[in-house]
């Protein structure tokens, strides 16, 4: 147990949906963050935020939308997804920015 | 090119055997990750280290600035090894990822 957790563990969508995913932390991290990995590629930043402010990686499409509402808890706001965006998307916190980040175990999401 | 390439890609070993994954990197770093994933997703951070070695059971880690490489060694490895061992470098604002080493470790 990390203290990161995320929901949920598992999702299946079509490509007209919306959905959302979830991430927690009660570490009293102030930095978190969104990765994409795909089956044979490194992991991917999405989106970093830290003291509540967002830090974007400008190749994220914008059918991907994060929100931060408190240092606790940050989403992954998804619409309109190709079935390329079937990935595992992983959370992460860390103290600052430049110390060891704590994963959650992921959402495997598959898109139809 | 990827600014962190990892050695091998895949590894079987038996049980018990010593083991090296390497880890070699093109940017400035601030620090280096040693990352443990299991099947099924969930990630665990091993190390991170800026210098030199450190330990933590049968697991050592070790980097060299000057030659941009670290390794990850597991002495006496066990089945319960077995999973992908990624590195990553934390460099500025940014974080690099390896695409991992998934290691196999048969009884």
């Amino acid at each position: 147990e990390t203290g990161v957790t995320q929901t949920p563990r598992h999702l299946v969508m079509g490509m007209t949906n919306k959905k959302s995913l979830k991430c927690e932390q009660h570490l009293g991290h102030n930095a978190m963050y969104w990765y994409k990995q795909s089956a044979k590629k490194p992991l991917e930043l999405m989106f970093v935020y830290s003291l509540e402010e967002r830090v974007e990686n400008n190749s994220v499409p914008s059918r991907f939308s994060p929100e931060c509402p408190n240092s606790s808890h940050l989403f992954l706001h998804l619409h309109t997804l190709q079935p390329e965006d079937s990935a595992l998307y992983l959370c992460a916190s860390s103290r600052d920015r430049v110390e060891t980040q704590y994963f959650g175990p992921g959402t495997r999401l598959l898109v139809l | 090119k990827n600014e962190v390439e990892q050695s091998p890609q895949n590894l079987t070993a038996q049980e018990g055997e010593f083991i090296t994954i390497n880890c070699s990197y093109s940017v400035g770093i601030s620090a280096l990750h040693w990352l443990q994933q299991h099947p099924g997703g969930g990630i665990v951070s091993l190390f991170m280290l800026s210098s030199g070695k450190k330990k933590h059971g049968r697991l050592i880690a070790t980097i060299n600035i000057q030659e941009k490489h670290s390794s990850l060694h597991i002495t006496a490895s066990h089945p319960r090894d077995s999973a992908v061992y990624i590195c990553a470098v934390g460099a500025g604002d940014q974080f690099y990822f390896g695409t991992g080493t998934s290691l196999t470790v048969i009884p």
